[in-house]
């Protein structure tokens, strides 16, 4: 009954160093999403992905990349760490069907701190 | 594209009371589904309820219930019978239902803080 994992839950990066969030679901759901959560603010879109091998922009993708080479599996990835990166990051994933409302799980979030 | 608008950064309420959270949101599009998310100090987003814009009865899941105004574009969350356990941060959020749009992702609001004082 894990859902969505996220690893590491804390990190503190220096500028210029990079580090891979990562972000791993067993319920078999096709969607995946990388969400940035800024203090006063709602969450925004960085990346998605659709399906295994398929990923695209979201709201904020400068500085981050993602993969997704398993159905399971969605990290993130930060180069060239910023202090504009200093966030707390969720990862989530949703079963899409067409005409159904299917909810969003969300990892527990990792709060990165870039100094 | 979709704005969400929360209007109250905090809201208070005692213990037992009924509180209403505001949230607008701006669309052209006429099916969508709406969201509220609870978020504790744990950090973990916890779907409360959920509304879609083709059913005109409000959704109710317990001690919590939505006013779905369609043609205001308005989507309050009310908690009847509060419990200290209620107190979060609360994200409305909007999902396009159209395939091929925007349905992939959820738009959030940025938030109201409820307070539930003993």
């Amino acid at each position: 009954n894990a859902g969505v994992t996220q690893t590491p839950k804390f990190r503190i990066l220096k500028i210029g160093q990079s580090m891979t969030l990562q972000c791993t679901q067993d319920m078999n759901h096709n969607y995946m999403y990388w969400y940035r959560q800024d203090p006063g603010m709602g969450l925004k879109l960085i990346y998605y992905s659709v399906g295994a091998g398929i990923t695209d922009k979201g709201e904020v993708p400068n500085g981050y990349n993602v993969s997704r080479s398993t159905t399971e599996d969605f990290p993130l990835r930060l180069e060239l760490a910023a202090p504009s990166q200093t966030s707390v990051y969720f990862c989530a994933s949703r079963h899409e069907r067409t005409g159904l409302n299917t909810e969003a799980f969300f990892g527990q979030g990792t709060r990165l701190t870039v100094v | 594209a979709q704005t969400v608008t929360q209007s109250q950064p905090e809201m208070s309420v005692q213990e037992a009371e009924t509180v209403t959270l505001s949230c607008t949101y701006d669309t052209s599009e006429s099916d969508y589904y709406l969201f509220w998310y609870k978020q504790p100090p744990s950090r973990q987003m916890i779907l409360v309820i959920r509304q879609e814009a083709y059913k005109q009865q409000n959704a109710t899941e317990n001690r919590f219930s939505v006013n779905f105004q369609k043609a205001a574009k308005s989507f309050s969350l009310k908690i009847s019978d509060s419990q200290l356990g209620d107190a979060a941060m609360y994200f409305c959020a909007y999902r396009s239902a159209n395939s091929g749009g925007s349905n992939y992702k959820l738009t959030f609001g940025k938030g109201t803080l409820l307070t539930v004082n003993p």
